[in-house]
């Protein structure tokens, strides 16, 4: 099992230019996430899925756009990139909360730096 | 978030002695998951807590939950290079099933050997 992927690993975006990172799971869980971490901030959820064709904001979602055409992709599209967008996004998957095997399992990031 | 408040922010300790880490929602909590990351790489699961009371352990690594005070401690028992990193908690708030977590700002912990 390759558990949660991402791509690309880093990328460099000038102001106003357009990407989608992409997120793929192979264990089969239903729910995903995509978070930013900037330093000092944690984690901030941005979007996320409970299911193949939902989507939902999270804390942070202006600027960005996702889709879950299927269960184990979940993208995260920027349609104009702002300097304020650099970050490392991190996508993460589950099985729904309190289950025992309930827990977030990440994927490696991608650090994002917009000029 | 400042929903869920991490202390302290960093810690530098020598290898060998003990440390906590603690994790204050403002928030009833309904579910408390403790990641470590690796500068660079992703997050690590380490432990979840649900119930109040409850104390798991794993390794020199222990992590209660206090329902009461809404608050958790990561404790590490004679501490190793391998532990540096940053421990990050993570808080579900809400008893809907969306799977949402909230996250701390992190730990920094640096072990000098």
């Amino acid at each position: 099992n390759a558990g949660v992927t991402q791509t690309p690993k880093f990328r460099v975006l000038k102001t106003g230019q357009s990407m989608t990172l992409l997120c793929a799971q192979d264990m089969n869980h239903e729910y995903m996430y995509w978070y930013r971490q900037d330093p000092g901030m944690g984690l901030r959820l941005i979007h996320y899925s409970v299911g193949e064709g939902t989507t939902a904001k999270g804390e942070v979602p202006d600027g960005y756009n996702v889709s879950r055409l299927k269960k184990q992709n979940f993208l995260l599209g920027l349609e104009s990139a702002a300097p304020s967008q650099t970050s490392v996004y991190f996508c993460a998957s589950s099985y729904p909360l309190g289950t025992p095997s309930g827990e977030q399992f990440f994927g490696p990031g991608t650090r994002l730096t917009v000029l | 978030s400042q929903e869920l408040e991490q202390s302290p922010q960093s810690l530098i300790v020598q290898e060998g002695k003990n440390l906590t880490i603690n994790c204050t929602s403002s928030k009833t909590l309904y579910g408390l998951y403790w990641y470590k990351q690796k500068y660079g790489e992703g997050l690590i699961f380490l432990m979840m807590l649900q119930k109040g009371g409850e104390e798991k352990s794993h390794e020199k690594i222990t992590a209660k939950l206090d329902e009461k005070k809404q608050q958790s401690s990561l404790h590490i028992t004679a501490s190793q290079p391998s532990h540096a990193g940053i421990y990050l908690c993570g808080a579900a708030h809400g008893s809907s099933n969306t799977g949402k977590l909230i996250f701390g700002q992190g730990t920094t912990l640096q072990v000098k050997p």
